[in-house]
């Protein structure tokens, strides 16, 4: 079975500086693709960044990078210069290939942004 | 906003009642996805339909139930509610099954259930 798991349930980082969120991930499948989604208090879920697992360049927008170590199926979040805005639920996710468009997610973590 | 929408946002019932939960996707998009989000089992997939045709199926109840309509917009019904159905669901969309296209999946803002 697939499952994704987020091992730190809540973190907080001051305004401006970088914060890392970690994920990892277990399938035996090898073509799939990886997400990260945020979900402000709104409760709204808006995708943060994607990464194809083919591909080996990480994946950066903007401020958010990932870290994709495929062969330990690891999937980090970086934020840059983090923003009061930042502040949510941040969720790691994946899909399989060939398994139509079942998202896989995470337990979530939880990020506060201090001023 | 996403493009997608869902109706009604918040509905409250009681146990053993029927609710219709509504979604329009994007426009153009052919397939629709619905996801449970409660406290206890954190977001669950539950269906995807692609043009009107079940895709993939998860974790979904028998009491549950959902379809595509020829306009694209879909509707997951919900039967004999229980107190653990009050959750959060949402519906997403995207322009194809994944293979075919970005894989990127689009969210509505969700309808909050509350049964009691």
């Amino acid at each position: 079975a697939q499952t994704v798991t987020q091992s730190q349930p809540e973190m907080s980082v001051q305004e401006a500086e970088t914060v890392t969120l970690s994920c990892t991930y277990d399938t035996s499948e090898n073509n799939y693709y990886l997400f990260w989604y945020k979900q402000p208090p709104s409760r709204q879920m808006i995708l943060v960044i994607r990464q194809e697992a083919y591909k080996q360049q990480n994946a950066t927008e903007n401020r958010f990078s990932v870290n994709f170590q495929k062969a330990a199926k690891s999937f980090s979040l970086k934020i840059s210069d983090s923003q009061l805005g930042d502040t949510a639920m941040y969720f790691c996710a994946f899909i399989l290939y060939n398994q139509g468009g079942k998202l896989i997610f995470g337990q979530g973590t939880e990020l506060s942004v201090k001023p | 906003d996403s493009g997608v929408t869902q109706t009604p946002k918040h509905l409250i019932t009681a146990t053993g009642q029927r609710v219709t939960l509504r979604c329009s996707p994007r426009s153009g998009d052919l397939s629709v996805y619905w996801y449970q989000q409660s406290l206890d089992q954190g977001l669950q997939f539950l269906i995807q339909y692609y043009n009107g045709e079940e895709r993939a199926k998860g974790n979904i109840l028998e009491r549950f139930s959902a379809q595509q309509f020829p306009d694209l917009h879909s509707e997951l019904n919900l039967s004999s509610l229980e107190l653990g159905d009050s959750a959060l669901y949402f519906c997403a969309s995207s322009d194809g099954p994944v293979g075919q296209g970005a894989g990127e999946q689009f969210f509505g803002p969700g309808t909050r259930l509350t049964v009691l």
